[in-house]
């Protein structure tokens, strides 16, 4: 069965810093690209980040670039978001979630997100 | 930009069809998928690349997408079904893209 935990939520102030993680048990992480998506309190969804499973290709949503960094290790089976600088606008739940993509002949056309954690709250507020 | 909207609402009576239409420019030539979420849950895949429903998702669920416009159908919604419904798709351009949700009411 395939699971994934976020922890390291929290509550922080404007500026503040904290790392999430989570650990991934059920499938062969290190075959599998991994995303950070995140629910602001009330809101709709909003991809934060991507990293492909070597860790090699890493992409950021533009409200995020630069102050967030996300890194992985396989050996423990674990995706991380490092969040600097942290605005209240970034209050939200963060949920990891396992990339799955439909490739032929090299080219991909179809991307989605199965399964997901349970998430972590983080909440920026003074 | 790229976006997906979606209606912010729809009610439903228990075992009628239901339709969440997801709009975007030329989505048809994309591949959407539809996530589902009920209150305090994280979000569970429900139908992707338009039409293919993962194992465990019952067969009331199915999907379309043509032109500028995916459709996730419900066909005899029962009170189970009552959560919030988003799109998602993804191209190297615009990367990975979510519509703003429709919560979904079985009166």
């Amino acid at each position: 069965q395939m699971q994934l935990v976020e922890s390291g939520g929290g509550l922080v102030k404007p500026g503040g810093s904290l790392r999430l993680s989570c650990a991934t048990s059920g499938f062969t992480f290190s075959d599998y690209y991994m995303n950070w998506i995140r629910q602001a309190p009330g809101k709709g969804l909003e991809w934060v980040s991507y990293i492909s499973h070597r860790g090699n290709t890493i992409f950021y949503a533009d409200s995020v670039k630069g102050r967030f960094t996300i890194s992985r290790d396989n050996a423990k089976g674990s995706l991380y978001l490092q969040m600097n600088s942290l605005r209240v606008e970034d209050t939200a739940v963060y949920y990891c979630a396992r990339q799955k993509m439909y490739c032929r002949s090299g080219s991909c056309d179809s991307v989605w997100f199965d399964p997901w954690g349970q998430g972590t709250l983080v909440t920026v507020s003074s | 930009s790229y976006e997906l909207t979606q209606p912010p609402s729809l009610s439903v009576s228990p075992g009628q069809t239901t339709s969440i239409t997801c709009s975007g420019d030329k989505l048809g030539e994309k591949y959407a998928s539809w996530y589902q979420q009920k209150p305090g849950q994280s979000p569970v895949m429900v139908i992707f690349r338009d039409t293919k429903r993962p194992s465990g998702v019952p067969e009331r669920f199915s999907g379309s997408n043509s032109g500028n416009t995916a459709t996730l159908t419900i066909s005899g919604t029962q009170a189970m079904d009552e959560a919030d419904y988003y799109c998602q798709t993804w191209d190297n351009n615009t990367f990975y893209v979510f519509g703003g949700g429709t919560k979904v009411t079985v009166l």
